[in-house]
């Protein structure tokens, strides 16, 4: 079965400072991976993907995710933290019917 | 960019009551919308898969009877939870995919928070 696999529930950074936010998965085939970002109370938004080509994808609001297939690891960074971006994150790999399966999500708390 | 909205965004009923949550996408066709649920501090649980014109596939578990899901138009699903008890209560969230793009693309609602007296 696909799976996705996020060990930190949260990660604590100061502002400033490079973060990462782990994910691994575990599929059969070519993965569709995905980044999403939610804020308390509000829907998923998409921050990026891989689908093929590069490891290294850029998406938004400055953050990048790479893709490394022998570590089967698809970790979100960003190089230089924001306070606003304390936030839910979720990694998710398309399961190839169409459906999403979603890690456990990481609380990402920058502070000042 | 793609907009998906829901509506309402909140809602508080008594039990026993159903409540029927819509989910619209705004500039573009949706053939698939997905119905999630959330409990506090958990990820998304896909409840159930809505496809235009035919009945929704639910996922295990999940109680097509209680949970009854309408996709009338390529714009237009909606999630009606039936004789809605406490235990109901979450962060429903519902997502579509652009018909056009051929991405695998997910664009996703703001959520309804439901809660159930």
């Amino acid at each position: 079965a696909q799976s996705v696999a996020q060990p930190e529930d949260q990660v604590n950074v100061a502002e400033g400072n490079p973060l990462t936010v782990k994910c691994t998965y575990s599929v059969s085939g070519n993965p569709y991976l995905f980044w999403y970002v939610q804020y308390p109370n509000r829907g998923l938004q998409f921050l990026l993907k891989y689908i093929t080509g590069d490891n290294l994808v850029k998406g938004s609001y400055g953050f990048e995710a790479e893709f490394n297939k022998s570590q089967t690891s698809f970790h979100l960074k960003k190089p230089s933290a924001l306070v606003s971006d304390s936030a839910l994150y979720f990694c998710a790999v398309d399961t190839g019917f169409q459906k999403l399966v979603f890690g456990t999500g990481t609380r990402l708390l920058v502070s000042p | 960019g793609a907009v998906v909205s829901q509506h309402p965004s909140r809602v508080i009923c008594k039990s026993g009551t159903s409540v029927k949550i819509e989910c619209r996408s705004l500039d573009f066709q949706a053939t698939t919308m997905f119905w999630y649920r959330q409990f506090p501090k958990q990820s998304l649980m896909l409840m159930a898969t809505s496809n235009e014109g035919s009945k929704a596939t639910y996922e295990q578990g999940v109680e097509k009877d209680k949970f009854l899901i309408n996709h009338a138009s390529l714009t237009l699903s909606t999630l009606t939870v039936t004789s809605a008890h406490p235990e109901d209560s979450s962060f429903y969230i519902c997502s579509a995919k652009d018909v056009l793009a051929g991405t695998n693309e997910q664009f996703f609602g703001p959520g309804t928070r439901l809660t159930v007296l």
